[in-house]
């Protein structure tokens, strides 16, 4: 059972529309991340929050506007997608630095989004 | 920049018997991590390996790292049919700002048939 919870599980938008994805871990972590996932393709890291600072922007376009109110919620805030931004999207969290090795990452159960 | 492969794409394996997935990184890297998919869940943590040659066990799964840090094998024993999923190795470059930055594989697809 996992400790990180996204909504909605399924979403299907037209280009023109705006929605959001939400994501609540429940394990005192300090860092989320969002991941897209894509068929036959590796998991793509897209932003790293730690202690709610914005650590990474894996050039991701514009049109995803990610938001980290606090260290235990994350939103990834959708507008004007295109087709190709039809995928599963992960977020999950750990812990951040106390070391330089990266934790573990625990992963939630995803948002599968559907753009027509 | 840095690129983590994974060989097999697909694994079909007899049940009981033994496979081999590989993973090679272009880059050496600071450590590497393991992570099972079930069909229609998420990636699961395994484990996370540090050391040039290190080898750890769980259960019928054994990980190795490799003495250059820039490969690693994930090798099980006695397939069973709860071993089916898609295993992703993740890689953290030995550069100073790659924390946070997991380079994931494309994964390896373990098909069990009974």
């Amino acid at each position: 059972e996992t400790g990180v919870t996204q909504t909605p599980r399924h979403l299907v938008m037209g280009m023109t529309n705006k929605k959001s994805l939400k994501c609540e871990q429940h394990l005192g972590h300090n860092a989320m991340y969002w991941y897209k996932q894509s068929a036959k393709k590796p998991l793509e890291l897209m932003f790293v929050y730690s202690l709610e600072e914005r650590v990474e922007n894996n050039s991701v376009p514009s049109r995803f506007s990610p938001e980290c109110p606090n260290s235990s919620h994350l939103f990834l805030h959708l507008h004007t997608l295109q087709p190709e931004d039809s995928a599963l999207y992960l977020c999950a969290s750990s812990q951040s630095p106390g070391s330089i090795y990266n934790s573990p990452l625990h992963f939630g159960n995803g948002t599968r989004l559907t753009v027509t | 920049g840095q690129q983590v492969m994974q060989i097999p794409q697909y694994q079909h394996v007899q049940e009981g018997e033994d496979f081999t997935t590989y993973c090679n990184s272009s880059t050496t890297l600071s450590n590497i991590q393991w992570y099972k998919q079930r069909p229609g869940g998420h990636p699961v943590f395994l484990i996370q390996l540090v050391k040039s040659g290190e080898v750890k066990k769980q259960k019928r799964l054994t990980f190795q790292f490799g003495e250059a840090k820039k490969n690693s094998s994930l090798h099980i024993t006695a397939t069973q049919t709860t071993d089916v999923g898609t295993y992703f190795c993740a890689g953290q470059a030995i550069t100073t700002d790659s924390w946070g930055k997991l380079q994931f594989g494309a994964g390896t697809q373990v098909v069990v048939t009974p």
